[in-house]
């Protein structure tokens, strides 16, 4: 079964709106970490945050926003005022402590933010 | 300071033959991963490294991947009598840590493709 599942394969939106990126997750760990990479056209998957079971709260930074909700599983990220520099792949990831080090990414959301 | 490098960028190698592919991780990280990202999936885990030493080798598809990791530091992933199906981008990834909360940091892949 798949731990992290991204049911948006792709999106387009027209660039200044919001967009957000659904992420469910899969576990039955207490302590885990949950992350979302982004990854530009150029390729390389860079870290834009992390979250631990434990904290809830919600965080934005800048346009960029995260929506974790345990009771439904989920880990959305909200993109305000989208500009062209956001198209990207976006991955969700999860780490549960018992398994240590791997890391489950999701299939990933393929956002195009059209000028 | 530097970060995740992987070579070669590129790989064009002919069905059944070997190939290696070098990952040098950001300076002082414990911990490496490799991932195969093929067209339009996820990241599929491989392999990773606690220091020189490989505890879960679990992702590894068949008994053609190797890899290994000398000195702390360089990782080679071998993939022996290639096939088609090894066509994908190799992703090299190193954390500071190796505790499930630390986020991983990207290279910028190896593409294979077998022809």
């Amino acid at each position: 079964a798949q731990k992290v599942t991204q049911a948006q394969t792709e999106i387009s939106v027209v660039e200044k709106e919001d967009v957000t990126l659904d992420c469910v997750y899969e576990t039955r760990d207490t302590t885990y970490y949950l992350f979302w990479y982004k990854q530009p056209p150029s390729g390389e998957l860079v870290f834009l945050i992390r979250r631990n079971s434990f904290d809830e709260q919600n965080e934005i930074s800048g346009r960029y926003s995260w929506n974790f909700q345990k009771s439904t599983s989920s880990f959305n990220f909200t993109i305000t005022a989208s500009q062209v520099v956001d198209s990207a792949v976006y991955f969700c990831a999860l780490s549960e402590t018992n398994t240590g080090n791997q890391f489950y990414f999701g299939t990933g959301t393929s956002l195009t933010v059209i000028p | 300071g530097a970060g995740v490098s992987q070579s070669p960028s590129n790989k064009v190698t002919e069905k059944g033959k070997d190939v290696e592919l070098r990952c040098d991780p950001i300076s002082g990280h414990t911990a490496l991963y490799w991932y195969r990202q093929s067209l339009g999936q996820g990241l599929e885990f491989l392999i990773y490294f606690q220091g020189n030493s490989a505890p879960d080798k679990s992702g590894l598809p068949s008994d053609r991947f190797s890899a290994e990791r000398t000195g702390g530091s360089v990782s080679t992933l071998t993939i022996q009598r290639t096939q088609q199906e090894d066509s994908a981008v190799y992703l090299c990834a190193s954390s500071s840590g190796t505790r499930s909360s630390y986020e991983q940091y990207f290279g910028p892949g190896t593409r294979l493709t077998v022809t």
